[in-house]
């Protein structure tokens, strides 16, 4: 059983492009969360996603950041317009809907915007 | 609204060393507590899963306590190795709310000399 996927691994793009990251969880897991950890700081929680909703989107900025997860295919968060600001790793997890509370963490997406 | 601190930030021992990690959190109304590990560039490695209703989590030379009371956990660390050296993250899961919003601290980056 594959891990969570999480591509690409490294994005680079220049100020006010788009970014789009992907992550594919793991087979049976129809849970999905998405973290964002800047330099020196801690990961913080963004949003949390089932198949279809969105469940908890407390941790998103306001603008520019959305997040899918459609019935077929990865989970995909975007961010529009990047700023410098938005530099980091971002890690997606999933769990299995018996198991809400045991996330499995991707290698996560290391985004610099230049 | 729930903190978690870990201390130290850094600590550096020689191999064979025996050493503790410290946690805290400031609201004890947790439904668990996770350690993860997180190589350089790499995603998160969880250890150990402790339940609001356990004590401790065992497994190999890794020991997790929680003391819910109190608001802290420890990771210890038997027999330290250079293999050891990495960052362990601490993670709350609070009660209520959507349950799917990990906080993490800023980690303790551990390094073991030969």
């Amino acid at each position: 059983n594959a891990g969570v996927m999480q591509n690409p691994r490294h994005l680079v793009r220049r100020r006010g492009q788009e970014a789009r990251l992907r992550c594919s969880p793991m087979k049976g897991h129809s849970h999905v969360y998405w973290y964002r950890q800047l330099p020196e700081e801690g990961l913080k929680f963004m949003v949390y996603l089932q198949k279809e909703n969105i469940i908890d989107e407390s941790g998103m900025p306001k603008e520019r950041f959305s997040a899918e997860f459609p019935k077929e295919g990865p989970s995909i968060l975007r961010i529009q317009q990047v700023v410098r600001g938005d530099s980091a790793a971002y890690f997606c997890a999933s769990s299995p809907p018996s198991q809400i509370h045991e996330q499995y963490f991707g290698p996560g997406t290391r985004l610099t915007v230049t | 609204k729930q903190e978690v601190t870990q201390i130290p930030a850094a600590l550096s021992v020689p191999e064979g060393e025996n050493l503790v990690l410290n946690c805290s959190f400031t609201d004890s109304a947790i439904y668990n507590l996770q350690w993860f590990r997180q190589d350089p560039g790499k995603g998160l490695t969880s250890l150990l899963l402790i339940q609001s209703s356990q004590r401790e989590q065992t497994s190999g030379r890794l020991n997790a306590s929680l003391d819910k009371s109190s608001g802290r956990s420890t990771l210890y660390i038997a027999a330290s190795q250079p293999g050891d050296s990495a960052t362990y993250l601490c993670a709350v899961m609070n009660y209520g709310g959507s349950q799917g919003n990990l906080i993490f601290g800023k980690g303790t980056k551990l390094s073991v000399k030969p």
